[in-house]
């Protein structure tokens, strides 16, 4: 059964600890993303691969780093440079761009508590 | 500055009736338009889209109609079942082939159908 597996689904950390979270997805889709929603906000953007080994910034991704060493696989490092870590957090995946042929799937994301 | 705005952040309607979602966005190079619907816990999930070129896309018991002049767009639901209730994100892009990456989203608006 295809799908996006975000894990954990809970994660508490300390403030000024970096903390990674796991993304990964067994579409063969070629691009990925991560989204961090905020109450009452839409879905921001903090960064996309379009291919392994490739990855470009979205519209937050100051705090944040990612890797994409194998296409599966997508982690996001939350480190302590992010100002407000306190989000969920949501992979995606899609074939190419997110266009009509290829909507984005996303995983059930991963709720960050950082204290 | 949002780019995409559903100024509803909920709305209510009775088993049977007509499900109206709004959207309206200022960026005139976006050129194709999307709706996610989200569970509580879950992951988005896509629903329907439409581009620029098209006014309305249908499919089930879903049509979005997209008026371009007026930078609006909306999502019908006919007829409203209580499955229906959940958190509809409306997102727009500029380009909908492989090259597009970026999704706009809007903040939401919580549909509940009430039996």
């Amino acid at each position: 059964d295809g799908g996006i597996t975000q894990s954990p689904k809970y994660l508490f950390r300390k403030e000024g600890q970096n903390v990674t979270l796991s993304c990964e997805q067994n579409l063969n889709h070629d691009a990925m993303y991560w989204y961090r929603q905020d109450p009452g906000q839409g879905l921001r953007l903090i960064y996309y691969s379009q291919i392994v080994n490739d990855f470009q910034k979205g519209d937050i991704a100051e705090g944040y780093s990612v890797s994409r060493e194998k296409k599966e696989s997508f982690p996001l490092t939350v480190t302590s440079a992010q100002k407000n870590p306190t989000a969920f957090y949501l992979c995606a995946s899609s074939l190419l761009g997110h266009g009509r042929n290829s909507p984005l799937h996303f995983g059930n994301g991963t709720r960050l508590t950082v204290t | 500055d949002q780019q995409v705005k559903q100024n509803s952040p909920s709305l209510s309607v009775q088993e049977g009736r007509i499900s109206i979602l709004n959207c309206d966005y200022t960026n005139s190079m976006f050129d194709y338009f999307l709706w996610y619907k989200k569970y509580p816990a879950e992951g988005p999930t896509f629903l329907i889209s439409i581009s620029s070129i098209k006014d309305k896309n249908e499919d089930g018991r879903f049509t979005v109609f997209l008026n371009k002049s007026a930078k609006h767009l909306s999502l019908h639901i006919v007829p409203s079942q209580p499955g229906d209730s959940a958190v509809y994100f409306c997102a727009a892009s500029e380009g909908s082939g492989a090259g597009s990456y970026q999704l706009t989203f809007g903040k939401g608006t919580k549909l509940s159908v009430i039996p």
